[in-house]
């Protein structure tokens, strides 16, 4: 019954290679977002979609895609992963009307990239 | 773009003891102000939040406080207790294309000493 959810909790991969992180919200919200959180625990926002629009972090490498389906899913895409990517990834969205600003979490996703 | 400085990064009480947290932003476009608790481990969560056309806001023993005119939002906390102990985030957000993008500061790590 999470209202956000992420998969995997842990991703361990090598240097060069693609992987994929999926979020799903079953709160009807229009919005979603993706966050990093490097070791000194800074959180940075990467990318806010919505139906109408994609904005992105200018200083997001393009190595980073965000897909969603529908609106209940947004996952992230990396390509040719590097050390530095080695972060926690956290999913987000928020709501429509009055209190859209709120973001709902996931529980996140522990990358390390060797 | 926004820029938010948090401060101190790490601050240390005794039980019953009050804290503040206090936070600037740059852009005076900002009109939400969140902060969010997040506890080892968990997801960042929400705890209270003030828009721009409020000076002061209230839930039981946490409060926060926003002078639009010098850019700065500060967070109380009172009669801490050991459950407080988390990282605490400050947020200025700013709408675009229907969405709200925060700009988060760099955290304070609270820590109540029993």
């Amino acid at each position: 019954d999470t209202a956000v959810s992420q998969t995997p909790k842990y991703l361990v991969t090598q240097m060069g290679n693609d992987k994929s992180i999926k979020c799903e919200q079953n709160l009807g919200h229009d919005t979603m977002y993706w966050y990093k959180q490097d070791s000194k625990k800074f959180l940075k926002i990467m990318f806010s979609y919505n139906n109408k629009e994609l904005i992105i972090n200018e200083t997001v490498p393009n190595r980073f895609s965000p897909k969603s389906p529908d609106k209940a899913h947004l996952n992230l895409h990396i390509n040719s992963l590097e050390l530095g990517d080695s972060a926690v990834y956290f999913c987000a969205s928020s709501e429509p009307g009055p209190s859209q600003e709120t973001q709902y979490f996931g529980p996140g996703t522990r990358l390390l990239v060797l | 773009g926004e820029n938010v400085e948090q401060h101190p990064s790490t601050l240390s009480v005794q039980e019953g003891d009050s804290a503040v947290i206090k936070c600037t932003y740059s852009d005076s476009a900002s009109n939400y102000f969140p902060w969010y608790k997040q506890e080892l481990g968990k997801r960042p969560q929400l705890i209270i939040d003030i828009r721009s056309n409020v000076g002061e806001k209230k839930d039981q023993r946490i409060a926060v406080t926003l002078n639009k005119t010098a850019k700065h939002f500060s967070l109380h906390i009172t009669e801490t207790q050991p459950e407080d102990s988390a990282v605490y985030f400050c947020a200025a957000s700013i709408e675009a294309g229907g969405s709200y993008i925060p700009t988060f500061g760099r955290g304070t790590s609270l820590i109540v000493h029993p």
